[in-house]
């Protein structure tokens, strides 16, 4: 089964508004990590926002804030005043688990993408 | 300079041939990752290594082997290459610091097997 869910291949927005890229996630360990990165044409990958399962506020970091939805196992990134830079792939992962001496199993599971195209 | 460099960035093989590609970080990082990501399917983890003496098969290992030479490098090889392998790949690193541990990419190879 699919751990990390993408449903939007492809999204658009005019610059300057708000957009909300999906993802959905099944797991049944309770602490569990979600990330988003940022791929732009150039091929990197670049980190955005991190949501831990525990926390209880939802993430943000400047222009990008995540929508996290425990119960419905959603984690939706929303960025907020589109920019011509936003113009990317943006990938959804997620890390399970914690070993013994608390640390972080550390593997992530990516999500299809969404590419995000935004319009001037 | 970039934390996390991969040589080549660019790599056209044939059929066959046996490929090395090299990842270095000088971000001091115990965790080394390669992926590969092929459209549509997102990035898979081929191996990771915890430390120099730690490496695991990830989701997709068959066809791969590594070597960590350091804790600074981790290589990639096709023992003998074939068309399917046509990928982007990546190197990441990460430190062990609990839930908020984050990955940190390098640049990326573009392979292309004939």
């Amino acid at each position: 089964a699919q751990k990390i869910t993408q449903t939007q291949p492809g999204m658009f927005v005019q610059e300057k508004e708000a957009v909300t890229l999906d993802c959905t996630y099944d797991t049944s360990d309770p602490s569990y990590g979600l990330f988003w990165y940022k791929q732009p044409s150039s091929g990197e990958m670049i980190f955005l926002i991190y949501q831990g399962s525990y926390d209880q506020q939802n993430a943000t970091e400047g222009r990008y804030s995540l929508n996290f939805q425990k119960a419905r196992k959603s984690a939706n990134l929303v960025i907020s005043a589109s920019q011509l830079g936003d113009s990317a792939m943006y990938f959804c992962a997620m890390r399970e688990g914690l070993n013994a001496g608390g640390t972080s199993y550390g593997k992530l599971t990516f999500g299809q993408g969404t590419i995000l195209t935004v319009h001037p | 300079d970039a934390d996390v460099t991969q040589t080549p960035r660019n790599r056209i093989t044939k059929t066959g041939k046996r490929i090395m590609l090299e990842c270095s970080q000088t971000k001091g990082h115990d965790r080394m990752y390669w992926y590969r990501q092929d459209p549509g399917l997102g990035l898979r983890l081929i191996y990771y290594s915890f430390d120099v003496k730690d490496i695991n098969k990830g989701e997709i290992s068959d066809g791969y082997s590594v070597s960590r030479q350091a804790q600074a490098k981790f290589s990639l090889s096709l023992e003998s290459a074939i068309p399917n392998q046509t990928a982007l790949y990546f190197c990441a690193t990460s430190d062990p610091t609990g839930w908020r541990e984050t990955q940190y990419f390098g640049p990326g190879t573009r392979l292309l097997v004939l």
